[in-house]
C-alpha cells in the first residue's frame, strides 16, 4: 500500500524559513516523479513543485520560484520542500503526491503551514 | 498560465440522480485533464486522468469526457459517499493548474 506521510508544518513568522518532509513507502520511490500541492484554508488546490526521479529536473510556478526548493533522497525514500522568505499567502495545507505525466495519483494526509506574526 | 473554470460552483443531487460537472480551459489542452474528489477533511483522490481514463479502484459510475477546451465529469447515480468537492486539473503546460472546485451535496 502506498503511504506518504508529511511532517514539518507549523506556525512561522513572515520572512522566515521552514522545511517540509515526506516519507514514502509501499512503492519504489526512485521510479516516480514527486510533487508538492497546497491548499489554502477553505480554498482550492495549487501546484507548488515537481521533481524528476533523479532530482536533476525541478519545476515551480512563478508564485514560489526562487523561494521554494524541492529535493529528494532516494536512498531514504524521502521528499523535501525548503520554503524561504515565507509570506502570509503561503499559509496552506501542503500535500506531497506521486505524479505521472498528467496527474497526481497518490496523496499524503497533508501538513499545515501557518505564516503569521 | 492556463485558466481552468469549473461549473457549477455547487450543486445538490438526489440519491440515484445523474450529475455532471464541467471544466473549461482557457486554451486547448489536448485531453491532458484529470479529475479529483476531496471529501471533507481528507486528501484529494484521483478519479479520472487523460480526460476519460478511470483510476484503479474508482467506481464505474464515474466517467470523464471532452476534448479541446471543454471537459466534463459525470456521476451516473449519485450515492451518499459521493458527497464531496471535485476539482479538475490540466497538465498540458506548466504551471499545472486546477479548477476552482465544485461542491456536491446530497439533497
Amino acid at each position: 500500500e502506498v503511504q506518504l506521510v508529511e511532517s514539518g508544518g507549523g506556525l512561522v513568522q513572515p520572512g522566515r524559513s521552514l522545511k517540509l518532509s515526506c516519507a514514502a513507502s509501499g512503492f519504489t520511490f526512485s521510479n516516480y516523479y514527486m510533487a508538492w500541492v497546497r491548499q489554502a484554508p477553505k480554498k482550492g488546490l495549487e501546484w507548488v513543485a515537481t521533481i524528476s526521479t533523479s532530482g536533476s529536473r525541478t519545476y515551480y510556478p512563478d508564485s514560489v520560484k526562487g523561494r521554494f526548493t524541492i529535493s529528494r533522497d532516494n536512498a531514504k525514500s524521502s521528499l523535501y520542500l525548503q520554503m524561504n522568505s515565507l509570506k502570509s499567502e503561503d499559509t496552506a495545507t501542503y500535500y506531497c503526491a506521486t505524479t505521472t505525466r498528467d496527474s497526481f495519483a497518490y496523496w499524503g494526509q497533508g501538513t499545515l503551514v501557518t505564516v503569521s506574526s | 498560465d492556463i485558466q481552468m473554470t469549473q461549473s457549477p460552483a455547487s450543486l445538490s443531487a438526489s440519491l440515484g440522480e445523474t450529475v455532471s460537472i464541467e471544466c473549461l480551459a482557457s486554451e486547448g489542452i489536448s485531453n491532458d485533464l484529470a479529475w479529483y474528489q476531496q471529501k471533507s477533511g481528507k486528501s484529494p483522490q484521483l478519479l479520472i486522468y487523460a480526460a476519460s481514463r478511470l483510476q484503479d479502484g474508482v467506481p464505474s459510475r464515474f466517467s470523464g469526457s471532452g476534448s479541446g477546451t471543454r471537459y466534463s465529469l459525470k456521476i451516473s447515480g449519485m450515492q451518499p459517499e459521493d458527497e464531496a468537492d471535485y476539482f479538475c486539473q490540466q497538465s498540458y503546460k506548466y504551471p499545472w493548474t486546477f479548477g476552482g472546485g465544485t461542491k456536491l451535496e446530497l439533497k
